[in-house]
């Protein structure tokens, strides 16, 4: 069975400023995703970024950016130039491929980060 | 907005009693998953459905019960309530290629008093 750990319960960062969330994981997969999700007040978790386990070149989605290390089972998230509308909880999660559908998530328990003006 | 619908958005139930949520499903997609959210945890995976069939479960007990319709919307069904039931279910739904995102909706917080 597969385990996320996010030992940070919350952060706090400065607009503007840089943050990064940490994410370790536990698999006996070789492949695999791992995803960052971003929850707001409002409830919807949005997917923010996906990496594969298979690539090596880290993924990158605008202010968003992920170190992965694969042999440590690592996974941080960075957020650059942090905006209020960033304020949220954000959940690391794994997920293992299935054919003929998508698997389930395996989360988390998350991160709450609150941006300050 | 994802496409994907959750009714109602809330509710309060008594311990003992039965509970349905629904999700509608984004266009083109074929598979559901449902989460139970407990307060300031991370979603936990309750089951999936594809096509119309339960392709995964996670570690909830029977009471625990869902169905998918021929239009791809699904209905989670909940029996017995219990106090520990109270959370945010969550519903996500996503297509049947291993790049497909999966797309969630708002969630159904359900209250068992």
């Amino acid at each position: 069975a597969q385990t996320v750990t996010q030992s940070q319960p919350e952060m706090s960062v400065q607009e503007a400023e840089t943050v990064t969330l940490s994410c370790t994981y536990d698999t006996s997969e070789n492949n695999y995703y791992l995803f960052w999700y971003k929850q707001p007040p409002s409830r919807q978790m949005i997917l923010v970024i996906r990496q594969e386990a298979y690539k090596q070149q880290n993924a990158t989605e605008n202010r968003f950016s992920v170190n992965f290390q694969k042999a440590a089972k690592s996974f941080s998230l960075k957020i650059s130039d942090s905006q209020l509308g960033d304020t949220a909880m954000y959940f690391c999660a794994f997920m293992k491929p299935n054919t003929g559908a998508n698997s389930k998530l395996t989360f988390g328990k998350g991160i709450t980060l609150s941006v300050r003006p | 907005e994802t496409g994907v619908t959750q009714s109602p958005t809330h509710l309060i139930k008594t311990r003992g009693q039965q509970v349905t949520l629904r999700c509608s499903s984004q266009s083109g997609h074929n598979t559901v998953s449902w989460y139970q959210q407990a307060l300031g945890q991370g979603p936990q995976f309750i089951f999936q459905y594809y096509r119309e069939e339960e392709n995964g479960r996670g570690n909830f007990p029977p009471r625990f019960s869902g169905l998918q319709f021929p239009n791809y919307s699904s209905e989670l069904n909940v029996n017995a309530l219990e106090l520990d039931d109270s959370a945010l279910y969550l519903c996500a739904s996503s297509g049947d290629s291993l790049n497909t995102e999966a797309f969630f909706g708002q969630g159904t917080r359900l209250t068992v008093v």
